[in-house]
């Protein structure tokens, strides 16, 4: 079965720098990887998802996320943040090839500082 | 726009209270998903259904149980609620294997 790895539990960062969240699954086979935004208050959405094709994925906001097969990551990144990407982020990957249950990672809290 | 309704935003209950958080999407899925969350622990699948009267349990179904008997809600039953089931509760949807989850905006639950 899968594991996923969010190893920064908060990242402080001024406005308009740049950031990036990590983030590690435990199996080398082809998956399906995900990461949802959680704003305060409010339930999860989807910024992105990598299904197959080019590893280099686009999401909303201006996030966007590389898939790495040999180093297994989906680290998710954007180059200039704004006061309101100040949000929970989660990772999240299917238990095993062809099941309807997802792991989510432990989530990493974007604090973007003005 | 799709929508998952949960019935409650906040809820406050006592020990060995039976409690029912209800979850009701709007588009037709298949899927459907009971979570709780919890700081520096993300989420944690606690039951999904994957068909009408169709269950099966996650990582934590202790002391819960579920109930879907329309394709459209799916409800957390907590039989005897303790104080470590104080949490947040999260109900998704999707419609098929590989598709993202629709979210609720949560159920703060708080047992006391």
């Amino acid at each position: 079965a899968q594991s996923v790895t969010q190893l920064d539990s908060q990242v402080p960062v001024f406005e308009e720098a740049p950031v990036e969240l990590r983030c590690n699954y435990s199996s080398s086979v082809s998956v399906y990887l995900f990461w949802y935004v959680q704003y305060p208050n409010q339930g999860l959405q989807l910024l992105l998802k990598y299904l197959s094709g080019s590893t280099l994925v686009k999401g909303i906001n201006g996030f966007e996320a590389e898939f790495n097969k040999s180093q297994t990551s989906f680290h998710l990144r954007k180059p200039s943040v704004h006061i309101s990407d100040t949000a929970e982020y989660f990772c999240a990957v299917p238990y095993a090839s062809g099941t309807y249950k997802y792991i989510f990672g432990t989530g990493t809290r974007l604090k973007v500082l003005a | 726009d799709v929508k998952v309704t949960q019935s409650s935003r906040y809820l406050v209950k006592r020990t060995g209270e039976k409690v029912f958080l209800e979850c009701v999407q709007d588009m037709d899925h298949e899927n459907m998903f009971w979570y709780r969350q919890d700081p520096g622990l993300g989420l944690r699948l606690i039951y999904f259904s994957y068909d009408v009267k169709m269950k099966e349990k996650g990582d934590i179904p202790e002391g819960y149980s579920v109930s879907r008997e329309k394709k459209e809600r799916f409800s957390l039953i907590l039989e005897s609620a303790s104080t470590n089931q104080t949490s947040m509760y999260l109900c998704a949807s999707s419609p098929t294997i590989g598709e993202k989850l629709f979210f609720g905006s949560g159920t703060q639950l708080s047992v006391l």
